[in-house]
């Protein structure tokens, strides 16, 4: 089965600075890769989601992703932090509808 | 607003009672899911129904049941409730070709 991989469970950076959110994955097939945004006692939102074609991925609010096969990573980025972007960031990976599996989550802190 | 709603938002439950988790949505999605959120694991799927009618066994099925009682309506059950099923639980829906989920806004239980 698919497997993910979050590196670092708590990122802190300031103000204007850049996020870089990392994401190993395991897939034995060609992957379906996406990032969610849970802010605090909501449920999780989707920010944006690789499947096939470009490999750089814009989403929401800001951010990007891109795909490198080679790496297995889908790390996501910002190149420049706002306050709003507080909150708990997780990776996922699917291979069928039925079957996406999640990582463990990065808390990010945005610092005034 | 369309999306997913999830009943209630928090519960307290003694060892041994149980209770049942309501969820809905409004989208005309043919998957629902069942997912449990815990500290530095992400989120685990419980069960599935990836149709009206049909429903499967996730990564962590052990203690709970399900109903999809129509293509609206998906309720997780807890027998008998225990201390290790204090957790946050998500519903979420999606539609077919969509492997993206779209998200309620989670019910918070803690078992005593």
């Amino acid at each position: 089965a698919q497997s993910v991989t979050q590196l670092g469970s708590h990122v802190s950076v300031s103000e204007g600075a850049l996020v870089l959110l990392r994401c190993n994955y395991s897939s034995s097939v060609p992957p379906y890769l996406f990032w969610y945004v849970q802010y605090p006692n909501q449920g999780l939102q989707l920010l944006l989601k690789y499947t096939t074609g470009a490999t750089l991925v814009k989403g929401i609010n800001g951010f990007e992703a891109e795909f490198k096969k080679s790496e297995t990573s889908f790390h996501l980025t910002k190149p420049s932090a706002h306050m709003s972007d507080a909150a708990e960031y997780f990776c996922a990976v699917s291979t069928n509808n039925n079957d996406m599996r999640f990582g463990a989550g990065t808390r990010l802190t945005v610092k005034p | 607003n369309a999306g997913v709603t999830q009943t209630p938002k928090f519960q307290v439950l003694k060892t041994g009672q149980s209770m049942t988790l309501q969820c809905a949505q409004d989208m005309n999605h043919n998957s629902m899911y069942w997912y449990r959120q815990d500290p530095g694991m992400g989120l685990r799927l419980i069960y599935y129904s990836a149709s009206e009618g049909t429903t499967d066994k996730g990564e962590v099925p052990n203690g709970y049941n399900v109903s999809r009682l129509n293509k609206r309506e998906f309720s997780l059950r807890l027998e008998s409730a225990a201390p290790s099923q204090t957790s946050v639980y998500f519903c979420a829906s999606s539609e077919v070709g969509f492997i993206e989920r779209l998200f309620g806004s989670g019910t918070r239980l803690t078992v005593v």
